[in-house]
């Protein structure tokens, strides 16, 4: 199963870059690694998905390794507004995990 | 474009009845997930419809059942309720099958007392 891993909590200081981590060492090679977060008690929203290649979009950037067994999800200006649960995943297995709960201090 | 939409936002039932609930997908979409948000947890997926037809199931029993619609709408099922059933229940619409970028409704929280 491509399962992801990612790490419970993280802080970061409103302003700067927030780098939130996630494992997928099992995912296979025609797999994409979504991003999602959930603010509290909304449904969760798309941030941002990869293959391969590093990726760009108004919310944030997506750094894949080049062994695809891992990948960072990059706020560059963190805002309180940031502050919520992180999910990565694969496109093949509807797993989502715990998440990391990033919180954004002031 | 109206996002998707979901009904009830807020539901009490007691162990061993049956709850129906509804969602209603982005404009055009024809994919419809839904998924159980146990509080603390992540979301777990229960299953797709793609055009009408299941597309995948996650580990749920078959009390669990669900339709989708012609116009994509669709519903899930619940029959003889238990206490772990208490949870958020969110809805996710999208362009086609698959998981892919989804975009989900705001759920509705069911309480099995």
């Amino acid at each position: 199963d491509a399962k992801t891993t990612q790490p419970p909590s993280m802080d970061c200081a409103e302003g700067r870059a927030a780098n939130l981590p996630c494992n997928h060492s099992t995912i296979s090679g025609n797999e994409y690694v979504y991003w999602y977060r959930q603010i509290h008690s909304q449904g969760p929203q798309y941030i941002i998905h990869g293959l391969k290649n590093n990726e760009t979009n108004e919310m944030a950037s997506l750094i894949i390794t080049e062994d695809r067994k891992s990948s960072t999800l990059i706020l560059p200006h963190a805002t309180l507004r940031d502050t919520a649960v992180y999910y990565c995943i694969s496109n093949n297995k509807f797993y989502f995990g715990s998440g990391t709960k990033l919180n954004v201090k002031p | 474009e109206t996002g998707v939409t979901q009904s009830p936002t807020h539901l009490i039932k007691t162990r061993g009845q049956q709850v129906t609930l509804r969602c209603s997908s982005q404009s055009g979409h024809n994919t419809v997930s839904w998924y159980q948000q146990a509080l603390g947890q992540g979301p777990q997926f229960i299953f797709q419809y793609y055009r009408e037809e299941e597309n995948g199931r996650g580990n749920f029993p078959p009390r669990f059942s669900g339709l989708q619609f012609p116009n994509y709408s669709s519903e899930l099922n619940v029959n003889a309720l238990e206490l772990d059933d208490s949870a958020l229940y969110l809805c996710a619409s999208s362009l086609s099958a698959g998981l892919g970028e989804q975009f989900f409704g705001p759920g509705t929280r069911l309480t099995v007392l």
